[in-house]
């Protein structure tokens, strides 16, 4: 069974770079052509996508955060990050990681991570 | 706030059937399938249907799905206790060009 982890700081102070990496087991992160995606719950509010990548480093982004966001792969290590800059209180979040599936017509996220708690504070 | 509509809270007695709906527009669930998730408080989210109407392996056939138009809705029926969380629904988005999801409902098995 595919399972995933999310690690990083909990604390971030405003205008610096949230860094996140979401470690895989059970699964090599290369096999099935699945995308890695990171998914967003800020306070109060619902899930929001942030971005997903393919393991040969294909990304897609929401356009929404797409000036302050990179996501990257290892595959060596089996994990995936997430860098975002510039943060301000408005990206305290838990982050989820998650694997993206595609079937003949549609998709699902069909694994998460337990999610980390990120604050975004002075 | 959230892109997809539903209700924050649904509740039934155990035996009971309960449904949560999931409301879109066009460019979502009007165009696009939709999944329904799972959520119990401190773990991991579970798909628990994804096109529209598919049940993963090991989900029981209490759970059921369907759409019409650009809403959708989730049945649970023979409810029972630990059926108690968060569900929340998800539809690809053709403006956004990515995932959108609803705000999520409460279940709460009285």
């Amino acid at each position: 069974q595919v399972q995933l982890q999310e690690s990083g700081p909990g604390l971030v102070k405003p205008s610096q770079t949230l860094s996140l990496t979401c470690s895989v087991s059970g699964g090599s992160i290369i096999s099935g052509g699945h995308y890695w995606s990171w998914i967003r719950q800020r306070p109060g509010k619902g899930l929001e996508w942030i971005g997903y990548i393919f393991y040969r480093g294909t990304t897609h982004y929401n356009p929404s955060l797409l000036s302050r966001l990179s996501i990257s792969v290892d595959t060596f290590k089996n994990q995936f990050s997430l860098k975002l800059n510039s943060v301000t209180a408005a990206d305290t979040a838990v982050y989820y990681c998650a694997r993206y599936v595609t079937y003949s017509n549609g998709w699902s996220f069909d694994y998460w991570g337990l999610g980390a708690l990120v604050t975004v504070s002075s | 706030q959230s892109v997809l509509t539903q209700p924050p809270s649904a509740s039934g007695t155990p035996g009971q059937r309960v449904t949560i709906s999931c409301s879109g527009t066009s460019p979502n669930i009007g165009s696009n399938t939709v999944n329904w998730y799972r959520q119990v408080p401190g773990t991991a989210p579970k798909l628990l249907m994804y096109n529209d109407n598919q049940r993963p392996s090991g989900v029981p056939d209490r759970f059921s799905a369907s759409k019409s138009g650009a809403s959708a809705s989730l049945t649970i029926s023979g409810l029972q206790s630990e059926d108690e969380a968060d569900f929340f629904c998800a539809a690809w988005d053709d403006s956004l060009n990515g995932p959108v999801f609803g705000g999520g409902t409460k279940l709460t098995v009285l």
